[in-house]
């Protein structure tokens, strides 16, 4: 079975600041890792993904992430948020089966950005 | 090119009634899989339909089904509504043998 922890429900950051949100996972098989964000009243958008190759996955608005296998972590960061940014983000894993598989979510951080 | 869309977009609903829910793939895709959001929560996979049949299912009971048809769109139906069904349904759909998913708006389905 897999599973998905976000470790931080909610993350205060001042505009321009740069900012990090955590998830690890667990998974007995390999895994395919995914970070999505979710405005308010609005269904999910995908920043980014991590199939195979480079560990450094670079997604749209300016977010990526590094893979880690060994700490079985996905962190999602940013160097400088804008206000734009304030909404929920999940991360995902996927374990790869079935003809396309489901989605394992956490259950969220909060970003919330100020003046 | 349309995403995914779904419909309606609201629904209010009693206790021990039957909803049915809709959704239409992204152009291209065949793939459709749908998942539950309550409020404050991640979306919990309920199942996935491909080639009009189903393919996985989580750990959804009975009452949940589901069915796809010939043009990929799909329906949720939801049997004896509990106070607990209460969530955000997404629909997200993909390409066979593709790992990333499109989602849906989503349905907002509150039971009193």
């Amino acid at each position: 079975a897999q599973s998905v922890t976000q470790l931080d429900s909610q993350v205060p950051v001042f505009e321009e600041a740069p900012v990090e949100l955590r998830c690890n996972y667990s998974s007995s098989v390999s895994v395919y890792l995914f970070w999505y964000v979710q405005y308010p009243n609005q269904g999910l958008q995908l920043l980014l993904k991590y199939l195979s190759g480079s560990t450094l996955v670079k997604g749209i608005n300016g977010f990526e992430a590094e893979f880690n296998k060994s700490q079985t972590s996905f962190h999602l960061r940013k160097p400088s948020v804008h206000i734009s940014d304030t909404a929920e983000y999940f991360c995902a894993v996927s374990d790869g089966s079935g003809t396309a598989s489901k989605l394992t979510f956490g259950t969220g951080t909060r970003l919330q950005v100020t003046l | 090119d349309a995403g995914v869309t779904q419909s309606p977009t609201h629904l209010i609903k009693t206790r021990g009634q039957q909803v049915t829910l809709r959704c239409s793939p992204k152009s291209g895709h065949d793939t459709v899989s749908w998942y539950q959001q309550a409020l404050g929560q991640g979306p919990q996979f309920i199942f996935q339909y491909y080639e009009e049949e189903e393919r996985q299912r989580g750990n959804f009971p009975d009452r949940f089904s589901g069915h796809q048809f010939p043009n990929y769109s799909s329906e949720l139906n939801v049997n004896a509504l509990l106070l607990g069904d209460s969530a955000l349904y997404l629909c997200a759909s993909s390409l066979v043998g593709d790992y990333e998913q499109y989602f849906g708006p989503g349905t907002r389905l509150t039971v009193t």
